[in-house]
């Protein structure tokens, strides 16, 4: 069973819309992170939060916004998107944020933009 | 900032060959090394790290070894099997209290029969 879960697997969007992706983890974890991968570029970093708290933001545009309801929810909020922005995100978690901890990757939302 | 430089975009081999992905960095501080791979339709999976120089990770097979000399992190096996067909990703993480992961460009690993 996959242990985090992310919503929806697959994600077409105008462009200027606003879209919503959804990341919930049933492993426990205390930290969790939101990465981005595209065609041009490695795996990114973009956020992490800890206990419910920013702990780190390397996105450079206020477009992407996180979403924490709960401990183990993390939603990535986009708004005015743009074709650039077509990517798979992968939410991730670990057990805590201090780097000594595995983390583990959801099977991420692939988000096309047109 | 931290970067880690994979040199292989691709690498097509056949069954029980000896495989090499290399692997250098450039990081601050003294930053713990990993080894990801990712199969298609999935997220990343941890292989494994390193933290120290001089010290050996491995799993399944395959292995590598922390340098802080030649900053690399070099992926090995010894005998690769069509199972073995992946994305390999080297990965850094500087250490601090966020936790974030530089990853290089990945290494499409196609092993034939």
């Amino acid at each position: 069973d996959p242990k985090i879960i992310q919503k929806p697997k697959y994600l077409v969007a105008v462009t200027g819309s606003e879209k919503i992706l959804i990341c919930e983890q049933y492993l426990g974890h205390n930290a969790m992170y939101w990465y981005r991968q595209s065609a041009k570029k490695p795996l990114e970093f973009m956020f992490s939060y800890s206990y419910q708290k920013l702990m780190d933001n390397q996105t450079a545009s206020s477009r992407f916004q996180p979403q924490s309801s709960k401990k183990n929810h993390l939603d990535l909020q986009i708004t005015a998107l743009k074709p650039d922005d077509s990517a798979t995100y992968f939410c991730a978690s670990s057990q805590d944020g201090t780097g000594f901890t595995e983390v583990f990757f959801g099977k991420g939302t692939r988000l096309t933009v047109v | 900032g931290d970067s880690v430089t994979q040199t292989e975009g691709q690498v097509a081999l056949s069954e029980e060959d000896f495989l090499t992905i290399h692997c250098n960095y450039s990081a601050s501080g003294y930053p713990t090394l990993f080894w990801y791979v990712q199969y298609p339709g999935e997220g990343p999976q941890l292989l494994f790290r390193a933290s120290r120089d001089k010290e050996k990770g491995s799993s399944r097979g395959f292995e590598a070894t922390y340098d802080k000399g030649t900053t690399s992190f070099h992926l090995r096996k010894a005998s690769v099997q069509e199972s073995d067909s992946a994305v390999y990703y080297c990965a850094l993480n500087s250490g601090g209290s966020n936790y974030k992961l530089t990853f290089g460009k990945g290494t499409l690993l196609t092993v034939t029969p």
